[in-house]
């Protein structure tokens, strides 16, 4: 069975200061990952995702992740972080069509 | 593009009642899928529709049913509430589900009394 790991429930960095995000994740086979923020009281936007190719992944607003297969891991990365960052992020792997999320890591952004 | 609509967005339901939400997808997106979102239990998958078949169903009881219709619009109902069922429904659609990228509505909110 597939599975996604956040470690951290929130992360908490100062505004123009690099930010990362942990994801590590559980798969057979070739994992299908993506990235997703929510907003309060939103839906989930897509950030992200890694099929195959290249290891870091460009994405939406500055986002970007590297995955690593010999570490199971995609941590989602931004060189400066923003106030307006500041959201609830979520890891994901599909398999079959469903998309099994993790717990969701809150971004906390300080000025 | 209108992007996904889901009504209604917030409704109060008593225990032992039952409710249906509707969802539209973006237009010309085929695939359908439901999600629970709970402070305790996270995002978790209810189902998937592609072209009117359910092609995936999570691990939720026999209550929650969902269907889809010709025109990509889904519903999903949950029977009997619970307390526990309280949560936001969200609904996405996507042109293949397999490839992952998924856009979501902001929800229904669910309150169990």
């Amino acid at each position: 069975a597939q599975s996604v790991a956040q470690p951290e429930d929130q992360v908490n960095v100062a505004e123009g200061n690099p930010l990362t995000v942990k994801c590590t994740y559980s798969v057979s086979g070739n994992p299908y990952l993506f990235w997703y923020v929510q907003y309060p009281n939103r839906g989930l936007q897509f950030l992200l995702k890694y099929i195959t190719g290249d290891n870091l992944v460009k994405g939406s607003y500055g986002f970007e992740a590297e995955f690593n297969k010999s570490q199971t891991s995609f941590h989602l990365k931004k060189p400066s972080a923003l106030v307006s960052d500041s959201a609830l992020y979520f890891c994901a792997v599909n398999y079959g069509n469903m998309l099994t999320f993790g717990g969701g890591t809150r971004l906390m952004v300080k000025p | 593009k209108a992007g996904v609509t889901q009504t209604p967005r917030y409704l109060i339901k008593t225990r032992g009642q039952q409710v249906t939400l509707s969802c539209s997808p973006i237009s010309g997106h085929r695939s359908v899928s439901w999600y629970q979102q709970t402070p305790g239990q996270g995002l978790q998958f209810l189902f998937e529709y592609f072209s009117e078949t359910q092609r995936n169903k999570g691990n939720f009881p026999g209550r929650f049913s969902g269907r889809q219709f010709s025109n990509s619009r889904s519903e999903m109902n949950v029977s009997t509430l619970e307390l526990g069922d309280s949560a936001l429904y969200l609904c996405a659609s996507s042109l293949v589900a397999a490839l992952g990228e998924l856009f979501f509505g902001e929800g229904s909110r669910l309150t169990v009394l």
